[in-house]
C-alpha cells in the first residue's frame, strides 16, 4: 500500500482565499484524523471520522474549518476564509480499529504545508 | 481529561550511550500509549504502544518503553543511540473510555551526537 496520500504538499494562498486540503487513507482503514501542528500549540487533532462519518469535531478551531468524507477513501479539509494565522502544517491519518484490541496504530500523511500569506 | 507531558524540550546524547525521553500522562480511564517519531518535513512514524501485559514494550528500530501505573509514566528508551535516531519524538495517549480522541504531547528533540 502505498500510504496515506496528502494532496497538496505545499499550498501558499492569500487571506481570504478558500483552502482545500485532500486525503487518501490507507484502503481498509475505517478511522480517519485530521490534524494541526504549529510551533505555539503542537499536534491538535481537528476532527475524526469512523466508517465516514464524523465523531468527533471538536477541535474545529472555528465555523471556518469544515471537513466530509464522502467515501471511505478520500476525504477533505476545508477553511473558508483562510487567515494568516491558519498558516500550519496539517496531517491526515487514519487506522484500522479492532475492537478486542482497543486502540490503535495511526498511520500518518506527509502533511501539507499551508501558508497563508 | 487526557493530558500529556513531556518535560524536555532537548535530550541530547552521544552515540553508543543509551538514550531517555521521559513521558508523562493524566487519564480519566486506563491509558493506551504510544510513542512516535518525526524527521523533518515529514509525518509522524509509529515506534511502538502499550495497551495491555507486559509493561515493557519493544517497538521499532531497538526502541523499548516502560509504562509505570504508579508513576504515570512512558518513557521511551533505547540501551545504544545512533546519530540516525535524531528527531522529534511524541508521546500520545487516549483513555479507553473515551474514543479515538488522541493526545499528542508537546515533542521532545532528540540530538544524538557523533
Amino acid at each position: 500500500d502505498a500510504g496515506v496520500i496528502q494532496s497538496p504538499r505545499h499550498e501558499v494562498t492569500e487571506m481570504g482565499q478558500e483552502v482545500t486540503l485532500r486525503c487518501k487513507p490507507i484502503s481498509g482503514h475505517d478511522y480517519l484524523f485530521w490534524y494541526r501542528q504549529t510551533m505555539m500549540r503542537g499536534l491538535e487533532l481537528l476532527i475524526y471520522f469512523n466508517n465516514n462519518v464524523p465523531i468527533d469535531d471538536s477541535g474545529m478551531p472555528e465555523d471556518r474549518f469544515s471537513a466530509k468524507m464522502p467515501n471511505a477513501s478520500f476525504s477533505t479539509l476545508k477553511i473558508q476564509p483562510s487567515e494568516p494565522r491558519d498558516s500550519a502544517v496539517y496531517f491526515c491519518a487514519s487506522s484500522l480499529f479492532w475492537g478486542g484490541q482497543g486502540a490503535d496504530t495511526q498511520y500518518f500523511g506527509p502533511g501539507t504545508r499551508l501558508t497563508v500569506l | 481529561a487526557q493530558s500529556v507531558a513531556q518535560p524536555e524540550d532537548q535530550v541530547n546524547v552521544a552515540e553508543g550511550n543509551p538514550l531517555t525521553v521521559k513521558c508523562t500522562y493524566s487519564v480519566s480511564g486506563n491509558p493506551y500509549l504510544f510513542w512516535y517519531v518525526q524527521y523533518p518535513n515529514r509525518g509522524l512514524q509509529f515506534l511502538l504502544k502499550y495497551i495491555t501485559g507486559d509493561n515493557l514494550v519493544k517497538g521499532s528500530y531497538g526502541f523499548e518503553a516502560e509504562f509505570n501505573k504508579s508513576q504515570t509514566s512512558f518513557h521511551l528508551k533505547k540501551p545504544s543511540a545512533l546519530v540516525s535516531d535524531s528527531a522529534l519524538y511524541f508521546c500520545a495517549v487516549r483513555a479507553d473510555n473515551y474514543g479515538q480522541n488522541f493526545v499528542f504531547g508537546p515533542g521532545t528533540r532528540l540530538s544524538v551526537l557523533p
